[in-house]
């Protein structure tokens, strides 16, 4: 798996767009970018995950680079609900392949 | 959509007895499951690969007689944490590729988790 990085923490403010930068320089062809999050003392949630081209679903977006060396996870209005630490993990999309998960991007969402 | 359930969600126990968490895909089979953990603080790092019929593949450095796991169907997966110590308090995660609207079995399903406290 490709090695991500990413912040350690941001701030946003409600009902603003959230933008997280992921950085996946060593990314190979086959590999997907995924994002999930985690709220305190819960499990990761899914959030989105794409190949090569931008992808938009009902809880945010996600812009790669032409080149696929880095990429934005967009939440376009968050929340104080949004406030956890998002993961963003480079893989192959094999079947039974585990996810290695980095530190994260704490993002705390202010009123 | 997908869901990993995960039972119990918190347990408290005495040092030297034994706990058993469970995992269950609810409607999609996993033939492979994956059992992380979590210490306060920082981030999941994988136990164990659960396979449905054959043995567990262990990460290096967790202990496979300590960390006891049975892939008994193709929606349950069990983790039992043997002869616990308090070094053994953390938060347990399972996780399930496929199912759900996803594209196919390309994402992983997280189950709630559990938090183990061992006095």
């Amino acid at each position: 798996d490709a090695k991500t990085t990413q912040p350690p923490s941001m701030d946003c403010a409600e009902g603003r767009a959230a933008n997280l930068p992921c950085n996946h320089s060593t990314i190979s062809g086959n590999e997907y970018v995924y994002w999930y999050r985690q709220i305190h003392s819960q499990g990761p949630q899914y959030i989105i995950h794409g190949l090569k081209n931008n992808e938009t679903n009902e809880m945010a977006s996600l812009i790669i680079t032409e080149d696929r060396k880095s990429s934005t996870l967009i939440l376009p209005h968050a929340t104080l609900r949004d406030t956890a630490v998002y993961y963003c993990i480079a893989r192959s999309g094999n079947y039974g392949q585990n996810f290695v998960f980095g530190p994260g991007t704490r993002l705390s969402v202010l009123p | 959509g997908a869901v990993v359930s995960q039972h119990p969600s918190w347990v408290i126990c005495k040092s030297g007895t034994s706990v058993k968490i469970e995992c269950r895909s609810l409607d999609f089979q996993a033939t492979t499951m994956f059992w992380y953990r979590q210490f306060p603080k920082q981030s999941l790092m994988l136990m164990a690969t659960s396979n449905e019929g054959s043995k567990a593949t262990y990460e290096q450095g967790v202990e496979k007689d300590k960390f006891l796991i049975n892939h008994a169907s193709l929606t349950l997966s069990t983790l039992t944490v043997t002869s616990a110590h308090p070094e053994d308090s953390s938060f347990y995660i399972c996780s399930a590729p496929g199912g759900g609207a996803y594209s196919g079995a390309n994402v992983l399903t997280f189950g709630a988790g559990s938090r183990l406290t061992v006095l």
